[in-house]
């Protein structure tokens, strides 16, 4: 079945420095790549969409200079959370819509803890 | 704006229990709608997709059933097991955009 490959599965960070996760698409072409956000015991959030090739449209209340996506091949997309602070320590999960069947594949996550 | 529901937040069943989750939506002119598997600290796992003109869909001892009119559908898990302990997530899928609205989940426990 479909792949998203996602990494790094955790990353601990200090304050104030940037962390950039990846999201791959393994064995198809994703022409719409999703970025969520989760706290503990809370459903997925959607951050942003991102379309190949194109800037990526964020949901209302989250900074899009604070989480750069950059979706720049039909099977890769990251999303850098730049100038982390504690804040941002959640749980963020990636998506990815096949080209061809339009599922939804999901990365495996990442636990972002920023000290 | 659509909202999902997932009632309750958590379930814990015997091993061997026949059992069924719920879930709901406000706004029934969906596209498809999703059942998924997390475990803890892990990503998301399909479990079976309906499309707005099916009623339910059959994977193993899982059945999803979708009534779009009323905004609702249920997970049926028969003859729980200890490895079906998860947090299972409903959601729909709306609008051209593609968007996913996600549930809050119902974390579920299956004690041997």
């Amino acid at each position: 079945g479909a792949v998203v490959s996602q990494h790094p599965s955790w990353v601990i960070c200090k304050s104030g420095t940037s962390v950039k996760i990846e999201c791959r698409s393994l064995d198809f072409q994703a022409t719409t790549m999703f970025w969520y956000r989760q706290f503990p015991k809370q459903s997925l959030m959607l951050m942003a969409t991102s379309n190949e090739g194109s800037k990526a449209t964020y949901e209302q209340g989250v900074e899009k200079d604070k989480f750069l996506i950059n979706h720049a091949s039909l099977t890769l997309s990251t999303l850098t959370v730049t100038s982390a602070h504690p804040e941002d320590s959640s749980f963020y999960i990636c998506s990815a819509r096949d080209r061809r069947t339009a599922d939804y594949t999901f990365g495996s996550g990442t636990r972002l803890t920023v000290v | 704006k659509q909202e999902v529901t997932q009632i309750p937040a958590a379930l814990s069943v015997p091993e061997g229990e026949n059992l069924v989750l719920n879930c709901s939506f406000t706004d029934s002119a969906i596209y498809n709608l999703q059942w998924f598997r997390q475990d803890p600290g892990k990503g998301l796992t399909s479990l079976l997709l309906i499309q707005s003109s099916q009623r339910e869909q059959t994977s193993g001892r899982l059945n999803a059933s979708l009534d779009k009119s009323s905004g609702r559908s249920t997970l049926y898990i028969a003859a729980s097991q200890p490895g079906d302990s998860a947090t299972y997530l409903c959601a729909v899928h709306t609008g051209a955009n593609s968007k996913l609205t996600f549930g809050k989940g119902i974390t579920l426990s299956v004690r041997p």
